[in-house]
């Protein structure tokens, strides 16, 4: 099975500054998808950022980006000019295109802003 | 917009106990999902359900879980003589595609076994 690893259970930034979450995952297949989940606290996951391994380019959206490389397996999340409502547990999550449908999650890591 | 609804939100039950967790998914959606998450560790993959069956699920889901779609609309999951370490938050989540689809999730039920 593939598995998902996220190394910083707790990371801090202030608010406006930037901070990058960390995700490696181990897998065999060459065609699979990615993506950055955030829990708010007693809130459900929702998504920050998708990305498919067949796209080089890196995905965006607004002050959040990845940078994927897929030889190393990272898939690190980049969270620009940080807001107090981005405090929240992120996961990082593998879905493969072509075996099975689930999810396999990282366990997360707990981001606190800073004011 | 449309949401994934679950109850209850937080069920406390004895050991040996049977439980159900109730699941509305987005209304057309057609994958299912369970997944549980123990304190501190990892979300876990339980089962996927699509066309009124299982579709996939894991070593955790054994002949102590079952899923139903009873009417169309309610996705549950019972969990029958439940263990001490069955205490976790279940997860209900639903998509309408396979592959690179985005899985939207309820908010969890929060399961204690006391």
């Amino acid at each position: 099975a593939q598995t998902v690893t996220q190394s910083q259970p707790e990371m801090s930034v202030q608010e406006a500054e930037t901070v990058t979450l960390s995700c490696t995952y181990d897998t065999s297949e060459s065609d699979y998808y990615l993506f950055w989940y955030k829990q708010p606290p007693s809130r459900q996951m929702i998504l920050v950022i998708r990305q498919e391994a067949y796209k080089q380019q890196n995905a965006t959206e607004n002050r959040f980006s990845v940078n994927f490389q897929k030889a190393a397996k990272s898939f690190s999340l980049k969270i620009s000019d940080s807001q107090l409502g981005d405090a929240a547990m992120y996961f990082c999550a593998y879905r493969s295109a072509n075996t099975g449908n689930q999810f396999y999650f990282g366990t997360g890591t707990s981001l606190t802003v800073i004011p | 917009e449309p949401e994934v609804t679950q109850t209850p939100s937080h069920q406390v039950t004895q050991m040996g106990q049977e439980v159900i967790l109730r699941c509305v998914p987005i209304s057309n959606h057609l994958y299912f999902y369970w997944y549980r998450q123990i304190l501190g560790q990892k979300v876990e993959f339980l089962v996927s359900f699509y066309n009124n069956e299982i579709s996939e699920k894991s070593e955790i889901f054994d002949d102590q879980f079952s899923v139903e779609r009873p009417d169309g609309s309610n996705f549950t999951l019972k969990i029958r003589s439940t263990k001490l370490e069955d205490s976790a938050m279940y997860f209900c989540a639903s998509s309408n595609i396979i592959g690179g689809g985005e899985l939207f999730f309820g908010e969890g039920s929060r399961l204690t076994v006391l």
